[in-house]
């Protein structure tokens, strides 16, 4: 089983509904994160995580808020979607392995579609 | 955070050593260097992280030199597979300010 999830996998939704991704991992990782990659744009931190009780704000947070409901899993949410919201949105954590806190460990990504 | 400058693509035979450099001019004392592999439609992946001279795993080897200003990744004897977009990334071990994911460089492998 992977040890980063992400549901959905693929979401087509309107200009103004409410969505939300879901991300669960079995790392025991403490650090979560949120990136969203757009075409030749490289990946943009969304908001982080370093613990339950810990969040912050990453480059582009406006638009989206986040949940992390227990040490395993970090939602993101999108209050309004916008077409602009288009994208591919990957979670991540981290753990202090081998790479230490740098090497974080991806999910397989959600392709969220705006119309 | 410091910034790091890579060139945006690259193209390589089969069978040949290709070398990613970066540039990180104002990399601080308690920085590391790391770098991702990202496949189309797949999250990135760690593949290599150093802080100084030489760092080797079974996928690239990572070069250092002594001002640590830049940093140069060698992937040996590319194949096909290895086309993937590579990123440089600079920040410290702790990972109290998380790494910022510039654009990368496209390598292409062509047979």
């Amino acid at each position: 089983d992977a040890d980063v999830t992400q549901t959905p996998r693929n979401r087509i939704t309107k200009t103004g509904k409410r969505i939300m991704l879901e991300c669960s991992q079995t790392k025991g990782h403490d650090r979560m994160y949120w990136y969203r990659q757009d075409p030749g744009l490289g990946l943009r931190l969304i908001y982080y995580s370093f613990d339950v009780k810990d969040i912050n704000k990453g480059e582009i947070s406006d638009g989206y808020s986040v949940s992390r409901q227990a040490q395993a899993k970090f939602s993101l949410s999108l209050e309004s979607a916008i077409p602009n919201q288009t994208a591919l949105y990957f979670c991540a954590t981290s753990g202090n392995g081998g790479g230490g806190y740098n090497e974080q460990f991806f999910g397989p990504g959600t392709r969220l579609t705006v119309l | 955070l410091a910034k790091t400058t890579q060139p945006i693509s690259m193209d390589s035979y089969e069978g040949q050593e290709v070398n990613i450099t970066c540039s990180h001019n104002n990399i601080a004392t308690n920085d590391y260097i790391t770098w991702y592999q990202q496949f189309p439609s797949q999250g990135p992946r760690f593949i290599i992280q150093g802080y100084k001279t030489k760092v080797t795993n079974e996928v690239a080897s990572l070069f250092i030199p002594a001002d640590r200003k830049s940093s140069t990744l060698s992937l040996p004897r590319v194949s096909l597979s290895d086309t993937a977009v590579y990123y440089c990334l600079v920040g410290a071990n702790s990972g109290n300010t998380p790494l910022v994911f510039g654009k990368g460089t496209r390598l292409s492998v062509i047979a």
